[in-house]
């Protein structure tokens, strides 16, 4: 079964600076990726998703991930942060190949983003 | 469209009661799916139903829980006796299509949650 992990559980940093938040799978197949975010007191939203093609996604909101295959990894970015943006990050993907949209997600990623 | 709505958004419990949480997928989706979210940790997967049917609920405690997606009606994940262990947000999804053995996955649609409090 596939295993998702972020690398950081919080991060602080202020307005205007960049941020990266990383994100390994462990699945060898065909991947299907996803960053979701959860502002503070709302549910869950996707910020994008990967499922073929170029590996640079652009999402909403200014952020973008990229899939690198060889290193298992599906990173978010976002070249400068808006106080609005201080929210959790999930980033998930299927449990196997016959999960189907059965999601197994990281441990997510407080960010928070000081004016 | 009213997107996936969940309710109550907050319950309290105590301790032995029985809590009923519910989840209206979004129009046209047919594929619901259960997931808890523990204190400071992630999401995990609880149950799949589509309508009438428990596809997959490998993820679900083997005693108290229960789930089900009538024909008519809402998705109700059922706890019974509750315990504080318990507490935690309760997130429903829904989705078009299934996905199942198919290379891709679908993106699924969340509530915005239950969140349980047992005392």
């Amino acid at each position: 079964a596939q295993s998702v992990s972020q690398h950081n559980h919080h991060v602080i940093l202020s307005e205007a600076a960049s941020l990266e938040l990383g994100c390994n799978y462990s699945y060898g197949g065909t991947v299907n990726l996803f960053w979701y975010v959860q502002y503070p007191g709302q549910h869950l939203q996707l910020l994008l998703k990967y499922f073929s093609g170029d590996p640079l996604v652009k999402g909403i909101k200014g952020f973008e991930a990229e899939f690198i295959k060889s290193k298992f990894s599906f990173n978010l970015r976002k070249p400068s942060v808006q106080w609005s943006d201080t929210a959790e990050y999930f980033c998930a993907g299927p449990a196997s190949k016959a999960a189907g949209n059965k999601l197994t997600f990281g441990g997510g990623t407080r960010v928070l983003v000081k004016p | 469209n009213a997107g996936v709505m969940q309710n109550p958004r907050h319950l309290v419990r105590r301790r032995g009661q029985e809590a009923r949480l519910r989840c209206s997928p979004m129009k046209g989706h047919s594929h619901v799916y259960w997931y808890r979210q523990l204190p400071e940790e992630g999401l995990k997967f609880m149950v799949y139903l589509q309508k009438e049917n428990i596809i997959d609920e490998s993820g679900m405690p083997k005693e108290r829980f229960s789930a089900e997606f009538p024909k008519e009606g809402p998705s109700i994940l059922r706890i019974q006796q509750v315990v504080r262990g318990d507490s935690a947000a309760y997130f429903c999804a829904s989705s078009p299509f299934g996905g199942q053995g198919s290379a891709g996955a679908n993106v699924l649609t969340f509530g915005a949650g239950s969140r349980l409090t047992v005392l």
